[in-house]
């Protein structure tokens, strides 16, 4: 079946705890990204990557990181997660140009 | 950056009845998008539309275009319980590709039985 995996599904963690939300597709995509999702803003664009080894800043980088060695993997690492990135992330894929393929999303809490 | 808008904020109506939410947006676009979210869950492809279309259709679902006015509009004829979700434009800023693919903040649809 054809599908984005997230992990975890729930993540409550302390501030400055570095943190890793991976991601995984199964449909050959080139294009993964990743999201946020706060209430009253709707999804704003983390980081993205249009193939391996090429990632891509969105409208708010700050604060995350991105790696694309694998084709098939781009995780999320927040290196001294904030509260301010209590947030529902979500991973998306697709071929150059298609629709977007999600993931389910990860329910992010930073005390 | 640039965004779509969708309208109105929320929209409850009965089962049955058509359901319509508008987007706009501010530059000129490759293609639009609609997607559907369930709460809390992960975004659902509905329907691409491309610049040089004015209308698509899906089953009950209806999207036009009018790239003169940088609008677009999503109708869910005879509306089910089922398609109570959150409804998302998406535009790609012309900039090709869906590598910029910028969303609105959303209609919230409630479909009363």
């Amino acid at each position: 079946e054809a599908q984005v995996t997230q992990n975890p599904r729930y993540l409550i963690t302390v501030t400055g705890k570095k943190l890793t939300v991976t991601c995984s597709q199964n449909m050959n995509h080139e294009y993964m990204s990743w999201y946020r999702q706060d209430p009253g803003l709707g999804l704003r664009q983390i980081y993205y990557s249009m193939n391996v080894e090429v990632t891509d800043k969105g409208d708010v980088p700050e604060g995350y990181k991105v790696s694309r060695k694998e084709k098939r993997n781009f995780p999320l690492i927040l290196e001294s997660p904030s509260p301010n990135q209590t947030s529902l992330y979500f991973c998306a894929s697709s071929s150059i140009g298609e629709k977007l393929f999600f993931g389910s999303g990860t329910q992010l809490s930073v005390l | 950056s640039q965004q779509g808008e969708e309208d109105p904020q929320a929209l409850s109506i009965q089962e049955g009845e058509n359901a319509t939410m508008n987007c706009s947006y501010k530059t000129s676009i490759n293609n639009l998008q609609w997607y559907r979210q369930n709460s809390g869950r992960g975004l659902v492809h509905l329907i691409l539309i491309r610049s040089n279309e004015r209308e698509k259709h899906s089953g009950r679902l209806r999207v036009t275009l009018d790239t003169s006015k940088k609008s677009s509009s999503l109708l869910i004829t005879a509306s089910r319980a089922a398609d109570t979700a959150s409804y998302f434009c998406a535009t790609d800023g012309n900039q090709g590709g869906s590598e910029k693919l910028v969303f609105g903040k959303g209609t919230k649809l409630t479909v009363n039985p």
